[in-house]
């Protein structure tokens, strides 16, 4: 059974960063495609981007490049998804989920509780 | 982009009636190479992250009652709950993941009428 546990909740101030961990147990980073997917307040689902583990790189929604950066720890277990520059509009829980491993299709079968992330001067 | 279009937007259906949610994307969904639809729909309950409910429009996840159902092909999906119960209410999202980016529709919410 996959388990996603999320860092806490986070105040930031525009233009600051914010870095939010997932650490995944019951399988293997470098089985698992780990995504990040974030919902504004009574909001729909957005999906930001993940690591694409056949091409060994992350991959980012257009929106976010350039502002987002997802990474990993193997030796943890740990995804990071750090987003720069904020904004207001960037308030929003921010969940990881992982896809079915070997599967090509990338729905999401496992979700971290979520992080809230509020932007505010 | 491939645009999601949920309809409706919400609905109200009585205990132990159907309720039946519409999913359309604006470019097909369909691979020829595997004949698999890539499309997905999640149920998401106040407070809570999202959960899987049916994969590649049809297949429903391990655990979910039978009650949930997906069809549809190409462009043009349902999800149908044969028999509303209490713990349906949610909203529930589809989502493609044909082609990225990944995109999602706008939710519907199911309430009990």
């Amino acid at each position: 059974q996959v388990q996603l546990v999320q860092s806490g909740a986070e105040v930031k101030k525009p233009g600051a960063s914010v870095k939010v961990s997932c650490k995944v147990s019951g399988d293997t980073l470098t089985e698992l495609p780990t995504h990040w997917v974030r919902q504004a307040p009574g909001k729909g689902l957005e999906w930001m981007g993940g690591l694409d583990l056949e091409e060994g790189e992350a991959i980012y929604a257009q929106k976010f490049q350039g502002r987002v950066s997802m990474t990993e720890d193997i030796s943890t277990d740990t995804v990071y998804m750090e987003l720069s520059t904020l904004k207001s509009d960037d308030t929003a829980v921010y969940y990881c989920a992982t896809a079915p491993p070997g599967s090509s299709g990338l729905f999401f079968d496992y979700w971290g509780q979520g992080t809230l992330v509020t932007v505010s001067s | 982009d491939i645009v999601m279009t949920q309809s409706p937007d919400s609905l109200a259906v009585p205990l132990g009636e159907r309720a039946t949610i519409n999913c359309k994307s604006s470019q097909s969904v369909l691979r020829s190479s595997n004949n698999k639809n890539y499309l997905a729909w999640y149920q998401q309950k106040s407070g809570q992250p999202p959960k899987l409910i049916i994969y590649w429009a049809s297949a429903r996840e391990s655990g979910v009652p039978d009650r949930f159902s997906g069809s549809g092909s190409g462009t043009d999906f349902t999800l149908t709950i044969s028999s509303l119960q209490a713990e349906d209410v949610a909203v529930y999202y589809c989502q493609q993941c044909s082609s990225s980016p990944l995109t999602f529709g706008q939710g519907t919410k199911v309430e009990i009428k």
